[in-house]
This record gives structure tokens, C-alpha cells and sequence, in this order.
């Protein structure tokens, strides 16, 4: 079945960069984008960034432009996300989900990772 | 930014009932609206994309419908597992894609 499964917790100063991976598995890795999706504690979605595997291409929230780095790696199917100069207002939990090619929605999503921002 | 405003906040519905989610976004989507599905402590699943396709395994409890700038999640005879936060997303014109604020729907 289609999965993506997530790294572990991580715990960053503010100022930091944290990196949280997405390694997918069922399908062919290339054929759908990925995605990432935060939620602050007790708070809605928001979209972060899209990668496509198959040629890199990005497309990223206005918001962190220039703070988010998206990429990929076909040898191990998996996803990347790097998140620089973190602030407290960055810890929440963090999503990756596979992107349709069609259609920019996501399905499935993975487990999710917590980012705690804190000094 | 295309935002797209959910109603109620809150909506109390004892099982078996109806219950009926409202989207509405600020200029027409056509039919490129998503609803997903969050219970507690869990990942969001994707319920409805195109306005009104069930994803894969979804009971056919659950309803899509509408385009432009409006848009209903019906959830019919609810049950246990159905009460949790809904969703709806636009995909018509990214970047960004963009969220509601979300729908609880919580036993009456």
C-alpha cells in the first residue's frame, strides 16, 4: 500500500535549521509530486512547498520563501525538507503528502513530525 | 491568495443525523476544491478532491458538491468514527494552495 513514513521528533533552538525526511513507498516515486503541510499546536493546515521528483522543479509558500528548501532523492524514494532560522512560531507538526499529478491535492499524508522550536 | 472561508466553526450532530459543512471561496475555484478529514492525533485523509469524487475507500456516506465559490461536505447517518475536523482546500490557483479554517463536528 502507499505509504510515507516520517523522521522522528526534533527539538531547535530558535535560529537553527532542522531537516525532517519522507521515505514513500507502494508506488513509483517519480510519477507523484510531494508536498508539505504544517500545523501549529491546536491550529488549521498551511502549505508550505511542492517538489516534483521527477525533474525538481519547486513551488513554495510566499511566506518562507528563501527559508525552505525542498528536495528529493529517487535512489531511496525519499523526500527532504530543510527549514532555516527557525523561529518559536515554526514548531508545529510537519506533513509531507504525496501530490497528485492531476490535481494539487494530497493523498495519502504522512505520520507526521513534531518541530519544537525552543530555547 | 485565494481564501477560503469555512462554516460553522462547530457543529454539534448526534449519530445517525445529517450533518452539512460549508466552504466558500473569495473568487471562483471551479471545481478544484478538496475535503479531508483530521481526527484527533491523526494525520488529515483526503475524503473528496474535484469537488465531489470520493478518494479511494470512502463510504459513500460522505458527499461533495457545488463549484465556483461554493461548496458542501455532506456527511449522511453519521458515525462514531465520522466525528473530527473537516477541511476543504482549493487547488485551482497555486501557489499557494490554500486551506480552511476547519470544521468540527463533535457529538450533540
Amino acid at each position: 500500500q502507499v505509504q510515507l513514513v516520517q523522521s522522528g521528533a526534533e527539538v531547535k533552538n530558535p535560529g537553527a535549521s532542522v531537516n525532517v525526511s519522507c521515505k514513500a513507498s507502494g508506488y513509483t516515486f517519480s510519477s507523484f509530486g510531494i508536498s508539505w503541510v504544517r500545523q501549529a499546536p491546536g491550529r488549521g493546515l498551511e502549505w508550505l512547498g511542492w517538489i516534483s521528483p521527477y525533474n525538481g522543479n519547486t513551488k513554495f509558500a510566499r511566506s518562507l520563501q528563501g527559508r525552505l528548501t525542498l528536495a528529493t532523492d529517487a535512489s531511496t524514494s525519499t523526500a527532504y525538507m530543510e527549514l532555516e532560522t527557525l523561529r518559536s512560531d515554526d514548531t508545529a507538526l510537519y506533513y509531507c503528502a504525496r501530490t497528485d499529478i492531476f490535481g494539487v491535492y494530497f493523498d495519502p499524508w504522512g505520520q507526521g513530525t513534531l518541530v519544537t522550536v525552543s530555547s | 491568495e485565494i481564501v477560503m472561508t469555512q462554516s460553522p466553526a462547530t457543529l454539534s450532530v448526534s449519530p445517525g443525523e445529517r450533518a452539512t459543512l460549508s466552504c466558500r471561496a473569495s473568487q471562483s475555484v471551479a471545481s478544484s476544491v478538496a475535503w479531508y478529514q483530521q481526527r484527533p492525533g491523526q494525520a488529515p485523509r483526503l475524503l473528496i478532491y474535484g469537488a465531489s469524487t470520493r478518494a479511494t475507500g470512502i463510504p459513500a456516506r460522505f458527499t461533495g458538491s457545488g463549484s465556483g465559490t461554493q461548496f458542501t461536505l455532506t456527511i449522511n447517518s453519521l458515525q462514531s468514527e465520522d466525528f473530527a475536523v473537516y477541511y476543504c482546500q482549493q487547488y485551482s490557483d497555486w501557489p499557494p494552495v490554500t486551506f480552511g479554517g476547519g470544521t468540527r463536528v463533535d457529538i450533540k
